[in-house]
């Protein structure tokens, strides 16, 4: 398995634009969870999903953060409009889930570095 | 809520010293504790610990949990500047269904040579 997927690697955009951020879990991982990671405050759990439905969302920051996952194989996570303060690497790891991810650790994939201006 | 305490916040030391890093943290139904080494992109796992006193070790590094006292240290021997990283540890929940791990803002390690 190639791991987790995301995509961009690097995105640079202005203030006031929509942002996407993908991610593709490994087959057969039913729990999805994405993080932001800031020097600041470290790794925060923002979202995560079991079988596709969100299950604790009580991490996002505010209404202009949103995320959703249509099918088991593909998750964004959007903002908009983004703000400055919104630069950090954001992050999306999986599990077994289901009960199954007992003894078994995240998965993270590289990372997307977001700036805006 | 969920809290996840790690200290030193950041640590530099040269090469062949050794260091402990310590977690400690308060979980309403703890089920696990886990290391993870962070270099410049993604964590990478290292340890998952479930019982007190038993050391889990790997080459130089070791950690041990302490679940009367919640806490847990990682310890580094013989460091090296391959050692070098952000050290995150996080905590799992026992509960069906609930897959979160809740971090710690991490230790930031560097090994001078």
């Amino acid at each position: 398995d190639a791991g987790v997927i995301q995509s961009p690697r690097h995105e640079v955009t202005e203030m006031g634009q929509e942002v996407t951020l993908r991610c593709k879990p490994i087959s057969g991982h039913n729990s999805l969870f994405w993080y932001r990671q800031t020097m600041m405050r470290g790794l925060e759990l923002l979202i995560y999903f079991n079988n596709n439905v969100p299950i604790d969302d009580s991490g996002m920051p505010e209404d202009r953060f949103s995320a959703k996952m249509p099918n088991a194989s593909f998750s964004t996570l959007k903002i908009q409009p983004s703000e400055p303060r919104d630069s950090a690497v954001y992050f999306c790891a999986s599990r077994p889930g289901q009960g199954r991810s007992w003894g078994t650790e995240a998965f993270f994939g590289q990372g997307t570095r977001l700036t805006v201006v | 809520e969920d809290k996840v305490v790690q200290s030193p916040l950041s640590l530099v030391v040269h090469e062949g010293d050794t260091v402990t890093l310590n977690c400690s943290y308060e979980v309403t139904n703890f089920r696990s504790l886990l290391w993870y080494k962070q270099e410049k992109k993604a964590p990478t796992f290292l340890f998952m610990l479930t019982s007190s006193g038993i050391e889990k070790k790997s080459g130089r590094l070791s950690s041990i949990l302490d679940k009367k006292e919640l806490f847990s240290i990682l310890n580094i021997t013989a460091t090296q500047t391959g050692d070098s990283a952000i050290y995150l540890c996080a905590v799992d929940n026992l509960g069906f269904g609930n897959e979160k791990l809740t971090f710690g803002t991490g230790t930031r390690l560097t090994i001078i040579p």
